[in-house]
């Protein structure tokens, strides 16, 4: 059974301090690993999409990396817009379309 | 604006009736998907298509129905079975993914709020 374990749960901070986010995987054939954030009260909203390890994909402050069993979301210089909860998710073996979630981590970021 | 609704955003059911969740997408998607979010925990799978007039159970499908006739739509009934309903409900479609080896990147709507009365 695939599994998908994100930490910390939780995540406090200040504004300008750079951290990581962790999704570590436990699935046979990935085929790929995503990356959604979560507003309070609305659906994921895409990301990036990470294929084969060693792949890295940026976009603003974000940057997400892979290797063959965890990947990482980089904020760097964060601010309280940032604050919300990041999801990931695997694809795997030969469930087409099945995607199995890790809970998110929620982040907060003080001004 | 090419997107996924839901309708709608909050539903209250009393017990023992059954209601349906609409779910609708103008992206010309092969597949669509509805999870489950209880609080403080990540999604989980109820039912998904990949194709019209048919689909598969996820990992929660008990006390759950769906019905795919169409390819923009995806409705789902929660049923009386269902006693524990509460929850924040997330449809979501994507591409078949069989020309990029199987990956499909999900894009979902904003949700509905499904309560107990």
């Amino acid at each position: 059974e695939d599994q998908v374990t994100q930490s910390p749960e939780a995540l406090r901070l200040q504004e300008g301090e750079s951290s990581s986010l962790n999704c570590s995987y436990t699935v046979s054939g990935l085929r790929g690993l995503f990356w959604y954030r979560q507003d309070p009260g609305k659906g994921p909203e895409f990301l990036f999409t990470l294929y084969s390890a060693g792949e890295e994909k940026e976009k603003e402050r974000l940057k997400a990396t892979l290797t063959k069993k965890e990947s990482f979301l980089h904020i760097t210089a964060p601010k309280p817009e940032d604050s919300a909860t990041y999801l990931c998710a695997v694809q795997a073996g030969t469930n087409a379309g099945k995607s199995t979630f890790g809970d998110g981590t929620t982040l907060t970021v003080k001004p | 604006d090419g997107g996924i609704t839901q309708s709608p955003k909050y539903l209250f059911r009393k017990e023992g009736q059954n209601v349906t969740l609409s779910c609708e997408q103008n992206l010309n998607h092969d597949a669509m998907y509805w999870y489950r979010q209880d609080p403080g925990q990540g999604l989980r799978l109820i039912y998904y298509s990949q194709i019209v007039n048919d689909f598969q159970k996820g990992d929660i499908a008990e006390g759950y129905s769906v019905s795919r006739e169409k390819k923009e739509s995806f409705p789902l009934t929660v049923t009386s079975a269902q006693k524990n309903p509460t929850a924040f409900y997330l449809c979501a479609s994507s591409t078949n993914g069989r020309d990029r080896g199987g990956r499909e990147t999900q894009y979902f709507g904003p949700g509905t709020r499904l309560l107990v009365l």
